[in-house]
Parts: structure tokens; sequence; C-alpha cells
């Protein structure tokens, strides 16, 4: 049971290129979650689904895009990074709702210069 | 939308109790009081969880008054190890919004 895994751990992107990135839980989780985290700041939620082939906007969704096509997999998209997206991406998800515990993955660093 | 208020930082020394509080004045009636914990490099970590009165498991203790409007994380005997920031959440199930707002934290500092 490896929980929640994110793909890649660490990637360097220029200004315009666009990247997906992978998270994906084997724990059967309705619900899953991305977060941003940056220096010093608590994670602000940018997208979420509450089950397969559903999304909604979190906080700070502008310039990101997520696709859950099947249940343990939630992608979250940059299709045009900006420097302002140099940040920690983490993924969560929780068994069958917002007030259940979430378990988060590892992070993904992405520096876009 | 209940926001939470949380002190940006404490110290504390090793086997101490350490009590971390929670502000949140508007709570309203369907809402739950959770707190997370997270290290450096790393994804937050459920503490626990509570409604109302007083909650306890394994790591920590939550109280909670009867008016609601503020909590308090209880952690017992700290190491070093419980050196990381801790998040108060506040929020209705219902509510994506609410429910997954992290603040800013409190970044513990436990010393030898």
């Amino acid at each position: 049971n490896a929980g929640v895994t994110q793909t890649p751990k660490f990637r360097v992107l220029k200004t315009g290129q666009s990247m997906t990135l992978l998270c994906a839980q084997d724990m059967n989780h309705e619900y899953m979650y991305w977060y941003r985290q940056d220096p010093g700041m608590g994670l602000r939620l940018i997208h979420y689904s509450v089950g397969e082939g559903t999304t909604a906007k979190g906080e700070v969704p502008d310039g990101y895009n997520v696709s859950r096509l099947k249940k343990q997999n939630f992608l979250l998209g940059l299709e045009s990074a900006a420097p302002s997206q140099t940040s920690v991406y983490f993924c969560a998800s929780s068994y069958d709702g917002f007030q259940e515990t979430q378990y988060f993955g590892p992070g993904t660093r992405l520096l876009v210069l | 939308l209940a926001k939470t208020t949380q002190p940006i930082s404490m110290d504390s020394y090793e086997g101490q109790e350490v009590n971390i509080t929670c502000s949140h004045n508007n709570i309203a009636t369907n809402d739950y009081i959770t707190w997370y914990q997270q290290f450096p490099s790393q994804g937050p970590r459920f503490i626990i969880q509570g409604y109302k009165t007083k909650v306890t498991n394994e790591v920590a203790s939550l109280f909670i008054p009867a008016d609601r409007k503020s909590s308090t994380l209880s952690l017992p005997r700290v190491s070093l190890s419980d050196t990381a920031v801790y998040y108060c959440l506040v929020g209705d199930i219902s509510n994506a919004g609410n429910m997954l707002t992290f603040g800013g934290g409190t970044r513990l500092m436990v010393k030898p």
C-alpha cells in the first residue's frame, strides 16, 4: 500500500512550457485535491475532485487544469508555465468527504525560469 | 467562512507539554475543527479532529470550550521530532472552500 504518490518529484520549466503532474492513490478514495505551497506559507487549494469524472475549482485555480479520468489518478496541468507558478505542489486524497482525514503525497517541487 | 488565527511561532523544551490555541470566532454550527502537522519538505499529516468538548488520541488532545470560538491542541511531553508547523482548519464538511483552508500555521520549535 503506497498511499499517495506524486510524479515527478522535481522539475524545471522555462516560461511558456507545459507539463502535467500526476497524482496516484491506492486507497480507493473518492476525494482528491491539489494544493500549492509557497515558501513560508500555508497550503492553498487549486482544484479538487469528489469522484471519478468530476472536478471543481479551489482557491487559486487560474493557470491550472485538472482531470480525473480514473478514480485512482488526479492530473494537474500547466498549459503555459509562469514564474509565479514556482512552488511545491501537494496532492492529497480523502475517503469520502472534506472532513475526512486527508492523506498527502510527498510533493513536487516546480521551478519556472 | 470561519477564519482562524494562530500564533505564528512557539518555542518549547523537550519533555514539556505544549498548548497551541486557535481562535475561530465566526465558527458555524456545522463546522468541524481539524489539526494537521507538517515537517519540512513533507506534506501535512492529520493529527486530530473534533466538534466539541475534548478529543484525545495517541498523539494529542484537542480541547474545545462550550462556545467553540477557540480550540487548543495539546501535545504532551514534546520531543525534538515534534518540531514542525501546526495548522488549524475550521469548516463545514459540505464546503471545500471552508474545510480546506490552511492558514499560516504555528511554527513549533522544540529545544533540547
